[in-house]
Parts: structure tokens; C-alpha cells; sequence
């Protein structure tokens, strides 16, 4: 069964630090990965997908298929960054997502 | 375009009363499905369409009913209000394979 894994509900981190997302999956197929950004009463929004490797905000993510991860990372953490992130799955039948438990980021001035 | 729209954007109800989440988009998708948000959990599916007439049973559709009579609205239903449904509900479109559009969601509390 697919499942999506975010070990950290909390992260927290000084401004100008570099901070890395964690997440986990396990799916018998090839994956379409995401990360999904939720800012403070806002709706959830498209931070990144691995197909298309491109940086968004200074954030970056890899598929390592050989360790099932794909972690977020900013090598400058900002304090506009303060968020709920999703890691989120594409199922290869349809457009189901399945999420992770996600994490709440914390940017310190 | 207003993307992905929710009505209500809170609402408080008694337990065993029932009501209806609306949701409606404007970009055409096909794809349209229903999550809830709670704590430590993530986001869990609750129903899907891939389309209009089709309705399909995600991760936790226990309480819940759904239809999609037309592309635009996919409207939630829960039958019978519990506590355990007070949680935060988001409405979700796309096209296959594309980035999903969120709506800004529903804040429910069951009492």
C-alpha cells in the first residue's frame, strides 16, 4: 500500500539556517511526488513536484529512489518560510494524493 | 477565475444534524475530490470523482455522501453529524496529472 511518512509534526529554526524537510514513502510503482505549502489561513498551494526539478523560494527537492525519499531543502530558511508543508503522493490510476501527516516550520527571527 | 470555491467557511453543528459542504471550480477539471485536515494526520481522503456521474470511496468515507451531477460542483454530504467529524475539509481539483487546486476550506465543529 502507498504511504507517505513526514517524521517531524514540528521543526524549528533560526533565520539564515539551512533546513531540511524530511519525507518518506512507500509505493509499488514509480512515484509522482509533491510538497504542498499551507501558510497561516491560507489555502493549500503547489510548492514543488519532482518531475519538474525546478526551485521555487530557494527550495529544492530530489527523488532518491533507492532510500523511497524526497526532502525538502533551503539553505537559507527565511522567516516568511513559517508554514505547514505537506509531502504528497500521486497514484500512477488517476490523480488521488495521498499526504503525509506534515510538518509545521517555525522560522526564528 | 475564483479556482476552487467552499461554502461555508465555518460552521457549527449539533450532533446528528446533517448538511452540505459545497464546492464548486471553474477550470473545467475532471478530477474533484474531498479531504480532511486534522491534526498529526495530514490530509486524508474522504471521496473522489474523475468525473461527472462518477463518485468513487477514499481513505475515510464513513458519515459521508457525494455526488457530481455536473463538472462544476462536488458537493459533500454528511448524514448524521458526530464529534468525530469536526475537523477541517478541503475540496481539491485538477486535470490527470496535473497540480491539484485547493479550496480555502471548511472549518467544521460538531457538538
Amino acid at each position: 500500500a502507498q504511504r507517505v511518512t513526514q517524521p517531524e509534526k514540528l521543526l524549528s529554526v533560526f533565520k539564515g539556517a539551512p533546513v531540511e524537510l524530511k519525507c518518506n514513502y512507500s509505493y509499488s510503482g514509480s512515484p509522482e511526488l509533491f510538497w504542498y505549502v499551507q501558510y497561516s489561513r491560507q489555502r493549500l498551494q503547489l510548492l514543488l513536484r519532482h518531475i519538474s526539478r525546478e526551485s521555487i523560494k530557494g527550495f529544492t527537492a530530489d527523488l532518491n529512489k533507492g532510500e523511497t525519499s524526497f526532502h525538502l531543502k533551503k539553505p537559507f530558511a527565511q522567516e516568511e518560510d513559517s508554514a505547514m508543508y505537506y509531502c504528497a503522493l500521486r497514484h500512477t490510476s488517476g490523480s488521488r494524493l495521498t499526504f503525509g501527516e506534515g510538518t509545521q516550520l517555525t522560522v526564528n527571527p | 477565475n475564483a479556482g476552487v470555491t467552499q461554502t461555508p467557511k465555518f460552521q457549527v453543528l449539533k450532533t446528528g444534524q446533517s448538511m452540505t459542504l459545497q464546492c464548486a471550480q471553474d477550470m473545467n477539471h475532471e478530477y474533484m475530490s474531498w479531504y480532511r485536515q486534522d491534526p498529526g494526520m495530514g490530509l486524508r481522503l474522504i471521496h473522489y470523482s474523475v468525473g461527472a456521474g462518477i463518485t468513487d470511496q477514499g481513505e475515510v468515507p464513513n458519515g459521508y455522501n457525494v455526488s457530481r451531477s455536473t463538472t462544476e460542483d462536488f458537493p459533500l454530504r454528511l448524514l448524521s453529524a458526530a464529534p468525530s467529524q469536526t475537523s477541517v475539509y478541503f475540496c481539491a481539483s485538477s486535470y490527470d496529472n496535473s497540480e491539484a487546486f485547493f479550496g480555502q476550506g471548511t472549518r467544521l465543529t460538531v457538538v
